[in-house]
């Protein structure tokens, strides 16, 4: 069965400080890969996606990603996380044979920025 | 054009009863599907309808429940309420055209159940 894993539960970074998140999936075939960001009381926002192609995805808000099969790894980068970047990410991943609204998310990774 | 709009925002019920949420998708868009978030779960499917037909169902009980209208609109419920189905529920849409497609998220409606 598909499954991901963020391995952290919370991250702290300073503001200006580089971010990454991690994603590791459980997927037969080529997945299809997503990255969500929550913030409190709201609903999830896409910040990029991977379907094919290059490995290197560039997403909203200067966020990138990159698919790394060989690791099963998606990982989320920011080369300067700013103040309001703080809330929620959640990794994703299309549901094996099944419809496109079947999305198997990761816990969630919370990421408090400090001043 | 409008977003995902879920309706209630919040709601408040106590064990035993019943409750129906409401979303409306993005114009045009033909798939809805339903996610319950809670801390200690996460993000969970719950099923997936598109021009009314349901497409996917999660791991859920059957006190879990949904339909699609023609207009695309859908609605879930859920009977005999229990403490932990108190959640976050959120619909999202996308267009249901082939490949893949991004799903749009509402805001969600907060379930509490006393």
């Amino acid at each position: 069965a598909q499954s991901v894993t963020q391995p952290d539960i919370h991250i702290t970074v300073s503001e200006g400080a580089s971010l990454e998140l991690r994603c590791n999936y459980s997927y037969g075939a080529t997945p299809y890969l997503f990255w969500y960001v929550q913030s409190p009381g709201q609903g999830l926002q896409l910040l990029l996606k991977y379907f094919s192609g290059d490995t290197l995805v560039q997403g909203i808000k200067g966020f990138e990603a990159e698919f790394k099969r060989s690791q099963s790894s998606f990982n989320l980068r920011k080369p300067s996380v700013h103040w309001s970047d703080a809330a929620e990410y959640f990794c994703a991943v299309g549901a094996d044979g099944g419809s496109q609204g079947n999305l198997i998310f990761g816990k969630g990774t919370k990421l408090s920025v400090k001043p | 054009k409008a977003g995902v709009t879920q309706t209630p925002r919040y709601l408040i019920k106590t064990r035993g009863q019943q409750v129906t949420l409401s979303c409306s998708p993005i114009s045009g868009h033909r798939s809805v599907s339903w996610y319950q978030q809670t801390p200690g779960q996460g993000l969970q499917f719950l099923f997936e309808y598109f021009s009314e037909t349901q497409r996917n169902k999660g791991n859920f009980p059957g006190r879990f429940s949904g339909r699609q209208f023609s207009n695309s609109r859908s609605e879930m419920n859920v009977s005999t309420l229990e403490l932990g189905d108190s959640a976050l529920y959120l619909c999202a849409s996308n267009p249901g055209l082939a490949g893949y497609n991004e799903q749009f998220f509402g805001p969600g409606t907060r379930l509490t159940v006393l």
